[in-house]
């Protein structure tokens, strides 16, 4: 059985430009969970999503980020007009049950 | 004060010593609990899934809940170098929110 998916595992983008971040769950799993993670710390939850559906969001910026879980294919992280301080590890992760959660090996964005 | 506080080390021990790694949590809603390594730009890896207070155990790895007094612990056994990682505590009532993880070196 493949393991959540996320790719690009690295992406650069300048200031200004957008980032798209994309996650394949485990196979049969429904929901879909997106956290950031800046260097020594731990993981910041963004948004939980299950398809079709954002089921909380309260941990993502109001502005210039968006998720989204299709019925079909891969769940998207968008950040529009991207700045310094959005370059950090991005992590996806699936879950069965809304319970344990398994995770991606991570998206890391570098903005210039 | 943050949901869920975790010492980050580092944490450094001999090769074959007892790791003891802690959480100590505010919200009395969480009802899960999760200890997760993850290795240097790896993703994190889910060890060990908790319920209720009480002990489980798993190989060299024990996890511990005292929902009484909102602490958590995973014990490590007779640790490894391979131990070396951050290791992750998380607990969830919707969400699953993560500790800031403690960074451990085991030395040959």
């Amino acid at each position: 059985n493949a393991g959540v998916m996320q790719n690009p595992r690295h992406l650069v983008r300048r200031r200004g430009q957008e980032a798209r971040l994309r996650c394949s769950p485990v196979k049969g799993h429904s929901h879909v969970y997106w956290y950031r993670q800046l260097p020594e710390e731990g993981l910041k939850f963004m948004v939980y999503l299950q398809k079709e559906n954002i089921i909380d969001e309260s941990g993502m910026p109001k502005e210039r980020f968006s998720a989204e879980f299709p019925k079909e294919g891969p769940s998207i992280l968008r950040i529009q007009q991207v700045v310094r301080g959005d370059s950090a590890a991005y992590f996806c992760a699936s879950s069965p049950e809304r319970r344990e959660l398994f995770f991606g090996e991570g998206s890391r964005l570098t903005v210039l | 004060q943050k949901e869920v506080e975790q010492d980050p080390g580092p944490l450094s021990v001999p090769e074959g010593a007892i790791v003891s790694l802690n959480c100590t949590y505010s919200n009395s809603a969480f009802q899960y609990f999760m200890w997760y390594r993850q290795y240097s730009r790896k993703g994190p890896e889910l060890l060990m899934y908790t319920y209720s207070s009480g002990n489980k155990e798993d190989g060299r790895f024990t996890a511990q809940v005292d929902k009484s007094s909102k602490y958590i612990s995973l014990f490590i056994r007779d640790s490894q170098p391979s131990d070396s990682a951050t290791y992750l505590c998380a607990m969830s009532d919707n969400k699953l929110i993560f500790g800031a993880g403690t960074r451990l070196a085991v030395h040959p």
